[in-house]
């Protein structure tokens, strides 16, 4: 699976756009860009997840660059319930494997 | 949609005694599931994944002895944590994959234990 970085925390007012960077500059072809998010002492939970066109649903949008070698995860109004770590995970879609998980980004919404 | 149940939320041990842990999936038949361990302020860790009915496969550095799996059936997976020490404190997660389920969205995460061994 490729390597992803991300920044190690950040922080947003509530009611403003979060946008959450990660970048991937090895990903291949075949693989998909996930995002996952850990609220504290809980387990993850799955957000959303592309390969290369713009993805939305209920909790975020994801805006993934033409080359695939970064992308952006946009919370578009942050609540403070969206504190939490968010994981940037990059593999293939017919991996069946372990889910491997890296640093993530420390997301604070303050009031 | 997938629910994945663990059991218990918190406990606290003493030393030297053994821990179950539970995850059952509650909704779906999860032929693989994952264990993690996380220690504060760091990322999950995979422990060891466990397929239905068979043995499970550990990573490096986990000790199998230590940390026993058991995955008898298509809903519950256990690990027991024998003799337990205070380094073992850690908040533990198992995650369920169902039969069939694409990669996408397949992975569902039970709420996690808090272990603590005093």
């Amino acid at each position: 699976d490729a390597k992803t970085t991300q920044p190690t925390s950040m922080d947003c007012a509530e009611g403003r756009a979060a946008n959450l960077p990660c970048n991937h500059s090895t990903i291949s072809g075949n693989e998909y860009v996930y995002w996952y998010r850990q609220i504290h002492s809980q387990g993850p939970q799955y957000i959303i997840h592309g390969l290369k066109n713009n993805e939305t649903n209920e909790m975020a949008s994801l805006i993934i660059t033409e080359d695939r070698k970064s992308s952006t995860l946009i919370l578009p109004h942050a609540t403070l319930r969206d504190t939490a770590v968010y994981y940037c995970i990059v593999r293939p879609s017919y991996n069946t494997d372990k889910l491997i998980f890296g640093t993530g980004t420390r997301l604070q919404v303050f009031p | 949609g997938a629910v994945v149940s663990q059991h218990p939320s918190r406990v606290i041990c003493k030393s030297g005694t053994s821990v179950k842990i539970e995850c059952r999936s509650l909704d779906f038949q999860a032929t693989t599931m994952f264990w993690y361990r996380q220690f504060p302020k760091q990322s999950l860790m995979l422990m060891a994944t466990s397929n239905e009915g068979s043995k499970a496969t550990y990573e490096q550095g986990v000790e199998k002895d230590k940390f026993l799996i058991n995955h008898a059936s298509l809903t519950l997976s256990t690990l027991t944590v024998t003799s337990a020490h205070p380094e073992d404190s850690s908040f533990y997660i198992c995650s369920a994959r169902a039969r069939g389920s694409p990669s996408n969205y397949g992975y569902t995460f039970g709420s996690g234990t808090r272990l603590t061994v005093v």
